[in-house]
């Protein structure tokens, strides 16, 4: 089975503090998405990546940076947290621009206080 | 742009009964999901549909895919407090390989 793990399952947070979300998965997927799901707000898409060192901003990017150095490995970064970023991140995989379907990690809440 | 609607979004129904899901698109795509997604969890794929007439059952469960009227259906039989969930559609733009997802429709079931 695909596995894609992400680091944390819940994490607190400062307002202004550095966060980095790591995502990794274990099929040689090309493709990874970091989502952010808000109640009555959906899936949103944050940013996401079809290669090592490529990224596509999504929906809503402002406030995150991404990194893919590596093909099985996808963090997301949040260069200064803040309260409205309190949310459950989703990181998904899929395995090429055919797609069949994402695989989604287990998800992390993320609190900023 | 590729638009994603799912109804209803609430659905409450009695165990027993029976009922549809429904998922329209607006665009062009043969690549339908549909994902379960329990509360305080991650999604979980459920189905894949890859062509026109596409049909796929497990359990309670049957997806359906129209790709010339752009719908999707979710077919509940029988339905049993465990189906009790947020189910997901999602739309791939052909070539893209990045899908669009539906608002979800939160399915309660009641004894």
């Amino acid at each position: 089975d695909v596995k894609v793990t992400q680091s944390s399952r819940y994490l607190v947070k400062r307002t202004g503090e550095k966060v980095f979300l790591e995502c990794v998965q274990d099929m040689d997927h090309e493709n990874m998405f970091w989502y952010r799901q808000d109640p009555g707000l959906g899936l949103r898409l944050i940013y996401f990546s079809y290669d090592v060192k490529m990224k596509e901003k999504g929906d809503i990017p402002e406030g995150y940076s991404v990194s893919r150095e590596k093909k099985e490995r996808f963090s997301l970064i949040l260069e200064s947290a803040s309260t409205n970023q309190t949310s459950m991140y989703l990181c998904a995989s899929s395995a090429d621009r055919r797609s069949y379907g994402y695989t989604f990690g287990s998800g992390t809440r993320l609190t900023v206080v | 742009e590729l638009k994603v609607e799912q109804n209803p979004l609430f659905l409450s129904m009695q165990e027993g009964k029976n009922y549809t899901i429904y998922c329209n698109y607006s665009t062009t795509s043969d690549r339908l999901y549909w994902y379960r997604q329990d509360p305080g969890k991650s999604l979980e794929s459920l189905f894949v549909l890859l062509s026109n007439g596409a049909v796929k059952q497990e359990g309670r469960l049957m997806a359906s895919l129209d790709t010339k009227a752009r719908l999707s259906t979710l077919h509940i039989t029988a339905a049993v407090h465990d189906l009790s969930a947020t189910y997901f559609c999602a739309v791939d733009i052909l070539g893209a390989g990045k899908s669009t997802f539906g608002d979800g429709t939160t399915l309660t079931v009641k004894p």
